[in-house]
């Protein structure tokens, strides 16, 4: 099945700096990849996703970029704000039929801090 | 407000009683997910349903048991519960590919924050 690692765990940044969360995937057949962000007690949200047939999609201050030679894919946030504080989950998924539906493969996680 | 209503918030259980968790959306989202949130590991996928009346296994399925006799509510029960399973379980939901035709993100409850002693 799909493997997808994530680094780094922690990640801490001055407030204004820009932060960059790398994921790697196994299955060369996956075709989306969704981040969420998770704050301290809550649910996880989505906040940005990326489809195989894209290398780059923009959200404002949030980006997300993908290799599908290398398999990895990364979140770049720009001018950080405290607010960004987080958990951040990167997550790969197939497309599937009728039986298989689509069933996503997350990341460890990384825990973001932006300090003032 | 549309969503998915996860009960109850939080639970302490001894070892070796049967605990059900609750799970229903309003999405009418055919695609349902159980998942267990451990520091450290992630989010893994325990079971899922991709339409009312099938489920399958997930990551780490043993010593949980799903149904799904509608499209509503899809409970996740722990018919003996052990210390290891003491963990957060969100539940989510999706559109199927099959009504989108393409991945759809999930959507979480707020989880429920399970303690096995």
């Amino acid at each position: 099945g799909e493997n997808v690692e994530q680094h780094p765990s922690t990640l801490s940044v001055q407030e204004g700096d820009s932060a960059v969360i790398k994921c790697t995937y196994s299955d060369s057949a996956s075709n989306y990849f969704p981040w969420y962000k998770q704050e301290l007690g809550k649910r996880p949200q989505l906040i940005i996703d990326i489809r195989s047939n894209v290398g780059e999609k923009k959200d404002q201050r949030i980006a997300v970029t993908l290799n599908k030679t290398a398999k990895h894919f990364s979140l770049h946030i720009t001018e950080t704000q405290p607010e960004d504080s987080a958990v951040y989950f990167c997550a790969a998924s197939i497309l599937g039929g009728e039986t298989s539906g689509s069933r996503l493969t997350f990341g460890e996680g990384t825990q973001l801090t932006v300090n003032p | 407000i549309a969503g998915i209503t996860q009960a109850p918030t939080s639970q302490i259980l001894a070892a070796g009683r049967r605990m059900t968790l609750r799970c229903t959306q309003d999405m009418r989202h055919n695609a349902m997910y159980w998942y267990r949130q451990d520091l450290g590991l992630g989010l893994r996928l325990i079971h899922y349903s991709n339409t009312a009346g099938t489920t399958g296994k997930g990551e780490v399925p043993d010593g949980y048991s799903v149904s799904r006799a509608n499209t509503d509510d899809f409970p996740l029960t722990l018919a003996s519960a052990v210390p290891s399973q003491t963990s957060v379980y969100f539940c989510a939901s999706s559109l199927h590919p099959t009504q989108a035709n393409y991945n759809s993100p999930l959507h979480f409850g707020n989880g429920t924050r399970l303690t096995v002693t």
